[in-house]
């Protein structure tokens, strides 16, 4: 599997954007980019996916680099509910590539009042 | 609304007692995920099953089994819980597999091996 990584954390301040960058300079032309994250006490949720183009969704936005070599999760208002482990985490499209998410070690992302 | 529920929370076995972990989901999904979660450390996948297609991955032990009665229930069994099962364990359903498919994940039974 194609390695991502992720610094180990990251601190933000209640209602600013937060912006967590994520490497795969491995990745294949087949790999989607798939965001996940961990709130305390509770199973990982998904946040965002997408392939080459930038993508938006309720809950964040992702922008990835031209080369495909790394993307970045945008959390446009951060709220404390927002403090968690964010995954980036590559995926195969083929079914034999894709049956599974490889966890990395993510980014705790602390949120402040 | 739809979900994917794991039955207990919670469970506290003996060593070398076996013990069923249970999952079901109301999304009516293809596939379910069993992953194996240790304290301060990411998710790693024991198995899925894509409808009765059972995938094992290679580094998972002998010590944990799975089945798949139907659609909806899957569960996890630990033949010989040691010490080091101690973990959070993590379902999750897909649609299909593939790079676009997203999974959803249960909330997670805290297992605990005394």
């Amino acid at each position: 599997d194609a390695k991502t990584t992720q610094p180990n954390s990251m601190e933000s301040n209640e209602e600013e954007p937060v912006h967590l960058p994520c490497n795969h300079s491995t990745i294949s032309g087949t790999d989607y980019i798939h965001w996940y994250r961990q709130l305390p006490s509770q199973g990982p949720e998904y946040v965002i996916h997408g392939l080459t183009s930038n993508v938006n969704n309720r809950m964040a936005s992702l922008a990835i680099a031209e080369d495909r070599k790394s993307s970045t999760l945008i959390l446009h208002r951060a709220t404390l509910r927002d403090a968690a482990v964010y995954y980036c985490i590559l995926r195969g499209s083929s079914k034999a590539a894709g049956n599974k998410l490889t966890f990395g070690g993510g980014t705790r992302v602390l949120v402040k009042p | 609304d739809a979900m994917v529920i794991q039955n207990p929370r919670y469970q506290v076995t003996q060593f070398g007692k076996p013990v069923t972990l249970s999952c079901s989901q109301t999304l009516n999904h293809n596939v379910m995920y069993w992953y194996q979660q240790k304290s301060s450390q990411a998710p790693k996948l024991l198995f899925h099953y894509y409808d009765k297609d059972f995938n094992n991955e290679a580094d998972t032990p002998d010590n944990f089994q799975s089945r798949r009665p139907n659609t909806s229930f899957c569960f996890l069994d630990i033949r010989s819980p040691g010490l080091g099962d101690a973990a959070m364990y993590l379902c999750a359903t897909s649609r299909a597999v593939g790079g676009i498919y997203e999974q959803y994940f249960g909330p997670g039974t805290r297992l605990t091996v005394t």
